[in-house]
This record gives C-alpha cells, sequence and structure tokens, in this order.
C-alpha cells in the first residue's frame, strides 16, 4: 500500500534559517506529491505540489523536487519567517485504480521559528 | 467567492447522542472527503464520496455516516456507535488531483 514518512519534529529554527523537512514516500505506479501547511486552529492549505518525476513544485518561497529515484519530495526554503511556524504535512495522491482522489498523508512536522 | 465551508466551527456533544457536521463547496467539484485529525497525528480518511448519491468508506468509517444527496454537500454524521469521537474533523473537494480543505470542525464530547 501508500505510505509517506516525514521527518520527526518538532523543527525549532532562527528566522532567516534554511529549512529541510524530509519525506519519502511508498506508492505504486506515479503518484502526484504534495507538500500541505496547517496554522493552528485551522484546516489545510495546498502549498505545493508536483505531478511528475523531476517536477518542482513551489510558492511562497518554498521549494520540492520529485525525486523519483530516492522516492523522495523534500520541503525547503532558504529563509524561514515567524509567520512560517506551523505544521506541514506530506501527501500523496494515486490517481487510479478504487481509492481514486485519496490521499496518503505523513504524520506531520511542527515548525516554530524564533525570531 | 468559492471555497469550502464546515459549520459549526466548534461543537460539543453529550455522550450517547448524534451530530451532524456540515459541509458545503461551492468550487463545482465532484469529489468530496471527511478527515479526522487527532493531535499530534496525521489525518486519516472517513468517508469520501465521487459522485452524487454515491460514497465509499475510508480507512477509519465506523461510528460514522455520509450522505451525498446535492454535488455541493456532504455531510458527516458522528452516530453514538463512535466511541472516540472527540476529534478535528476536515472536509475536502478535489481539483486537478489536488485536494482542497475546508477549515474545519472541533468536536468535543462532554
Amino acid at each position: 500500500g501508500n505510505s509517506v514518512t516525514q521527518m520527526e519534529g518538532p523543527v525549532t529554527l532562527s528566522e532567516e534559517a534554511f529549512l529541510t523537512i524530509n519525506c519519502t514516500y511508498t506508492a505504486t505506479g506515479y503518484p502526484s506529491l504534495f507538500w500541505y501547511v496547517q496554522y493552528p486552529g485551522e484546516g489545510l492549505q495546498l502549498l505545493l505540489k508536483a505531478t511528475k518525476a523531476d517536477d518542482k513544485g513551489s510558492n511562497k518561497g518554498f521549494e520540492a523536487t520529485y525525486r523519483k529515484e530516492t522516492t523522495s519530495f523534500h520541503l525547503e526554503k532558504g529563509s524561514v519567517q515567524v509567520s512560517d511556524s506551523a505544521v506541514y504535512f506530506c501527501a500523496l495522491l494515486n490517481a487510479g485504480g478504487t481509492s481514486y482522489g485519496k490521499l496518503t498523508f505523513g504524520q506531520g512536522t511542527i515548525l516554530t521559528v524564533h525570531p | 467567492d468559492g471555497g469550502i465551508t464546515q459549520s459549526p466551527k466548534y461543537l460539543f456533544r453529550k455522550e450517547g447522542q448524534n451530530v451532524t457536521l456540515s459541509c458545503e463547496q461551492n468550487l463545482n467539484h465532484d469529489a468530496m472527503y471527511w478527515y479526522r485529525q487527532d493531535p499530534g497525528q496525521g489525518l486519516r480518511l472517513i468517508y469520501y464520496s465521487q459522485i452524487v448519491n454515491d460514497f465509499q468508506k475510508g480507512d477509519i468509517a465506523e461510528g460514522y455516516s455520509v450522505s451525498r444527496e446535492k454535488k455541493e454537500s456532504f455531510p458527516l454524521t458522528v452516530t453514538s456507535a463512535q466511541k472516540n469521537p472527540t476529534a478535528f474533523y476536515l472536509c475536502a473537494s478535489t481539483e486537478q488531483n489536488a485536494q482542497y480543505f475546508g477549515p474545519g470542525t472541533r468536536l468535543t464530547v462532554l
């Protein structure tokens, strides 16, 4: 079956530090990959996505590259801000079969950025 | 503005009572989903619906029921059979292989 493994948290950084949150996956076929962000008390917001190997998703300074050879989709940002403090979820979606449209989530990584 | 709305934001229920959580979308999406989130954990799929009048069980459907009578609406009922219903419930809909989420309902059983 499908699975997503995220870097264990929580992650604590100072403002303007470099961020990496690791994500690896197991899936059949060619899944699409996503990063979602959740601010306290809110729903999930789609941060970025990639639908095929070597695609790079990017948004708000965050980037992630779909690496099929290492089954990874690591999230990076060059300079984090206090406002980036949130929980980040990696997810995959297999478009075919009986699980059409079903997202598989990692456990989430809590990021805290200090001034 | 287009989007997904969930109501209420906070809900309190006594043990033994059924309660229904609302999810409405005006995005014209065919597929809709219900997830449950517990503290410090990822999301787990309860039910999903790909089209009107059709829905499928997810990974943790026991103690829950849904209906999909209209494209815009996908209400979730948490029944008294759900042994541990206190959680954050998230509704989502799908377009072009990406899921978009509502703001969530936090259910607390007293």
